[in-house]
């Protein structure tokens, strides 16, 4: 079965720093890989996905996530962080054969913005 | 669109009581999946329906609970009866599957449910 790693679970940054919040996975073939956020009392929407092709995926809010096969990973990153980006973040990954490929999430990372 | 309504958002009960979270997907979907939140494990899939059918309810944790979906625009999760330890956010997803692979799911905003 596939899992997801994201062994941050908080990470503070300044306000208009680089950031990049690290997530692993785990199955035998190339997954569908997704990054979600939640804003407090929300619930998750999605950033960006990757299914196949390019391994730089562009997603929105000026965030990105670069799929990297040999390293089973998916990070996810944005060149400079507004205080609006203070969330949870969550990585998934689906997997599976057959015609239905569960999604299972990682256990988040919290981010702190501070000015 | 008005995206994945959920109902209630918020939902007090006492231990022993029946409680029925509501879920409606967004028009055209075919797929919803029920999930819970908590602190200590995270976000779980509980059931997942396909064509209103349930193809994988792995997740339900035991008999209290159970999930409904009558038709493709509207699906339940019952627990009865309520134990405290069912506090949790519950969140439903709605997707397109067009078959083979996967595909992006839209979430609710969620039901917090606190059970006393």
């Amino acid at each position: 079965a596939q899992s997801v790693t994201q062994p941050d679970i908080h990470i503070t940054v300044s306000e208009g720093a680089s950031l990049e919040l690290r997530c692993n996975y785990s199955y035998g073939a190339t997954p569908y890989l997704f990054w979600y956020v939640q804003s407090p009392g929300q619930g998750l929407q999605l950033l960006l996905k990757y299914f196949s092709g390019d391994t730089l995926v562009q997603g929105i809010k000026g965030f990105e996530a670069e799929f990297k096969r040999s390293q089973s990973s998916f990070n996810l990153r944005k060149p400079s962080v507004h205080w609006s980006d203070a969330a949870e973040y969550f990585c998934a990954v689906a997997a599976g054969s057959g015609g239905y490929q569960k999604v299972t999430f990682g256990t988040g990372t919290k981010l702190q913005v501070i000015p | 669109d008005a995206g994945v309504i959920q109902s209630p958002r918020h939902e007090v009960t006492e231990m022993g009581q029946e409680v029925t979270l509501r879920c409606k997907p967004i028009s055209g979907h075919n797929s919803l999946f029920w999930y819970r939140q908590t602190m200590m494990r995270g976000l779980e899939l509980l059931i997942y329906f396909n064509n209103n059918v349930p193809i994988d309810d792995s997740g339900m944790p035991e008999d209290r609970f159970s999930a409904k979906m009558p038709n493709a625009s509207f699906s339940t999760l019952k627990i009865q009866p309520s134990e405290p330890r069912d506090s949790a956010v519950y969140f439903c997803a709605s997707s397109f599957y067009s078959g083979g692979g996967t595909d992006t799911q839209y979430f609710g905003p969620g039901t917090r449910l606190t059970v006393l």
